[in-house]
């Protein structure tokens, strides 16, 4: 299986902050890789898909980037509603691997 | 609007079984492969299987292959997971998501739509 490895686990920060999630994979996994968002007690959103292809409806500070093995998820200026855990997820390979998390808190 | 609603959860002893559901709405079910993501208490997202749009392949994490099968009645617009021999590290909420894209083969691999999940319990 392909083992996805975040970083982070934990980031605090404060709203207006620029922020970055790394996401590696223990193989290439090309740029099938996205990332969600959950908030407690929610099923998790689609923010990022084809590492860098943002999804409708998704703001503008979310981008993503990365091919091969090394993924980042950047939010431009934190906004009270980012504070989250995100995950990212490889969808090269059967069977699909989503990282372990990265919580956002706030500082 | 698309809507997924898991139902079937509840608490079961190890060794026993237990069948989810997946009722969607607001989209053309037997064009879109579904997925079952689950979540243990506390802990991050597991993916445990699809079923492609046209049933033709279906896929498994490791932890749960020879146990559990993933089906679908499209005349119901549902889809299941069968869950035999539970043990205690299926104590999960169970989620069933949609594949983004649709009628192509494997699909895109990512979920753009979920269900609120459901809660199984694996306890003596």
């Amino acid at each position: 299986d392909i083992q996805m490895t975040q970083s982070p686990s934990t980031l605090s920060a404060s709203v207006g902050d620029r922020v970055t999630i790394t996401c590696r994979a223990s193989q290439s996994i090309s740029s099938w890789l996205a990332w969600y968002q959950q908030k407690p007690g929610k099923a998790p959103k689609l923010l990022i898909y084809e590492a860098s292809s943002l999804e409708s409806g998704v703001p503008s500070r979310f981008s993503g980037s990365g091919s091969g093995t090394e993924f980042t998820l950047t939010i431009s200026s934190l906004q009270p509603d980012d504070f989250a855990t995100y995950y990212c997820q490889q969808y090269n390979t059967y069977p699909y691997t989503f990282g372990q998390g990265t919580k956002l808190e706030i500082k | 609007q698309v809507q997924l609603v898991e139902s079937g959860g509840g608490v079961v002893q190890p060794g026993r079984s237990l069948r989810l559901s997946c009722a969607a709405s607001g989209f053309t079910f037997s064009s879109y492969g579904m997925h079952w993501v689950r979540q243990a208490p506390g802990k991050g997202l597991e993916w445990v299987a699809v079923k492609w749009y046209d049933g033709s392949n279906e896929y498994y994490a490791e932890s749960v292959k020879g146990r559990f099968t993933i089906s679908r009645d499209t005349s119901k617009n549902t889809q299941f997971l069968q869950m035999n021999s539970l043990r205690a590290e299926d104590t999960a909420v169970y989620y069933c998501a949609r594949d983004t894209s649709a009628a192509e083969g494997r699909g895109a691999g990512y979920f753009d739509f979920w269900g609120q999940g459901t809660v199984v319990t694996v306890s003596s």
